[in-house]
């Protein structure tokens, strides 16, 4: 079956550092990627997509590059904030149909 | 454009009961799906709604239902509930059912079984 593996967190950096959690899958069909950010006490948030192969998704400084050759999906950013203190999930969908299959999370904490 | 929307935010039931939760979907959009929520199992699929038809259905038991109406609200009832059905419980709203859609997320339903 489709599956997603994320780096077990707790992630801690200090306020500038770089950031980067590995995202690796398994899927049946060609799937769509996506990197979704739960703030504390909210619902689920889209930070970014990529749906082929080679497409990077970018948005408020994250970016991620779709690798079918290796599976993976890293999100990166150069530059922490504070504000992004959050758990990240990394997740897929395959195969029409709205079906996520989600990681296990990775919960980030940026301190100053 | 107003988001997606669950009520109640929180209940608390005892075993054996059931439970309705209710989701709005962005207006405009088709497809809804959930999603369960634990510590312990992290985010699974419950199943999807389009157009009033379930498109797709995660590994539950038919103790948790779905159904959506017209205007493309949809509930979902989990009935004799167990202490193990205690979760997060958030709907997704899309315009489409199709994988490169984006998902929209309510903030959830906090349900708690005693």
């Amino acid at each position: 079956g489709d599956s997603v593996t994320q780096m077990e967190g707790p992630v801690t950096l200090s306020e500038e550092a770089f950031l980067t959690i590995n995202c690796t899958y398994t899927a049946t069909g060609y799937p769509s990627l996506f990197w979704y950010v739960q703030y504390p006490g909210e619902g689920l948030q889209l930070l970014l997509k990529a749906t082929k192969a080679d497409d990077k998704g970018s948005n408020k400084g994250f970016e991620a590059t779709y690798r079918k050759e290796t599976t993976s999906f890293h999100l990166e950013k150069g530059s922490v904030q504070v504000s992004d203190s959050a758990v990240y999930f990394c997740a897929l969908s395959v195969g029409g149909g709205n079906k996520l299959t989600f990681g296990t999370g990775t919960q980030l904490k940026v301190e100053l | 454009k107003a988001g997606v929307t669950q009520t109640p935010r929180y209940l608390i039931k005892t075993r054996g009961q059931q439970v309705t939760l209710s989701c709005s979907p962005i207006s405009g959009h088709r497809s809804v799906s959930w999603y369960q929520q634990t510590p312990g199992q992290g985010l699974q699929f419950l199943f999807e709604y389009f157009s009033e038809t379930q498109r797709n259905k995660g590994n539950f038991p038919g103790r948790f239902s779905g159904r959506q109406f017209s205007n493309s609200r949809s509930e979902m009832n989990v009935s004799t509930l167990e202490l193990g059905d205690s979760a997060l419980y958030l709907c997704a709203s899309s315009l489409d059912s199709r994988d490169t859609d984006t998902q929209y997320f309510g903030p959830g339903t906090r349900l708690t079984v005693l």
